[in-house]
C-alpha cells in the first residue's frame, strides 16, 4: 500500500496571503487528522476528519480550516498567513475509528512565511 | 483531558549500550499509549503502542516499552543502541474516549548515539 501523502513538500509564502496543502491517507483509511509541528511547541492537534466530518478540532483559531472529501483525501487552509504560522504541518490517517489504532504520517508540508 | 510529559529534552548513549527514553502520562480512565519516531526531513514513524495485557511491549527495529500503571509511565528501551536509532522520539496518550484521530504528544526527545 502507498503511505500517506502531502503535497506540497515546501512552501513559501509572505504575511497576509493564504495557503491550501493536501493530504492523501492510505488507501481504505477514513480518519485524517492534521497537526503543526514546531521547535518550541511540539506537535499540536489542529483537527480530525472522518467520512467528511470534522470529528475533533484543537485550540487553533479560525484562520486554520480544513476538509475532507468524497475520497477521504483532505485539504487545510490557512488565511491570512502570520509568521508564527511558520511550522511543519504533518497529516496523519488511521484505519478505523476505534482509539487503541496508530496512525500513519505522511512527510510533513513545510511552511515558511515571510 | 490528557498529557504527556518527555522529561528529557536530550539522550545521549554510546553505541551497544542501552537506551531509555522516559515518557509519563496523565488521562482520565485507560490509557492507549504509543511511541513514534521522526528521522529528519520525515514525518513520523509508529514504532510500538500498548492497549492492554502484557505490561512490556515489543516493537519495532529493537524498541520495546514498560507500561507502569502505577507509575503513570510508558517508557522506551532498547538493550543494545545502534548509531541508526539518533532520532526525535514522542510518546503519544489517548484515553478510551478519544478517537483515532486525536493524539496527545510529548514535546519528544532526541536520542544521539554515540559510535
Amino acid at each position: 500500500k502507498a503511505g500517506v501523502t502531502q503535497t506540497p513538500r515546501y512552501l513559501i509564502k509572505t504575511r497576509g496571503q493564504q495557503v491550501t496543502l493536501s493530504c492523501s491517507p492510505i488507501s481504505g483509511h477514513r480518519s485524517v487528522s492534521w497537526y503543526q509541528q514546531t521547535p518550541g511547541q511540539g506537535l499540536q492537534f489542529l483537527f480530525e476528519y472522518f467520512s467528511e466530518t470534522q470529528r475533533n478540532k484543537g485550540n487553533f483559531p479560525g484562520r486554520f480550516s480544513g476538509r475532507q472529501f468524497s475520497n477521504s483525501r483532505s485539504e487545510m487552509n490557512v488565511s491570512t498567513l502570520e509568521l508564527g504560522d511558520s511550522a511543519l504541518y504533518l497529516c496523519a490517517s488511521s484505519g478505523l475509528a476505534d482509539s487503541y489504532n496508530e496512525q500513519f504520517f505522511g512527510p510533513g508540508t513545510r511552511l515558511t512565511v515571510l | 483531558a490528557q498529557s504527556v510529559a518527555q522529561p528529557e529534552d536530550q539522550v545521549n548513549v554510546a553505541e551497544g549500550n542501552p537506551l531509555t527514553v522516559k515518557c509519563t502520562y496523565s488521562v482520565s480512565g485507560n490509557p492507549y499509549l504509543f511511541w513514534y519516531v521522526q528521522y529528519p526531513n520525515r514525518g513520523l514513524q509508529f514504532l510500538l503502542k500498548y492497549i492492554t495485557g502484557d505490561n512490556l511491549v515489543k516493537g519495532s527495529y529493537g524498541f520495546e516499552a514498560e507500561f507502569n500503571k502505577s507509575q503513570t509511565s510508558f517508557h522506551l528501551k532498547k538493550p543494545s543502541a545502534l548509531v541508526s536509532d539518533s532520532a526525535l522520539y514522542f510518546c503519544a496518550v489517548r484515553d478510551k474516549n478519544t478517537n483515532a484521530g486525536k493524539s496527545t504528544f510529548g514535546d519528544g526527545t532526541t536520542l544521539t548515539v554515540k559510535p
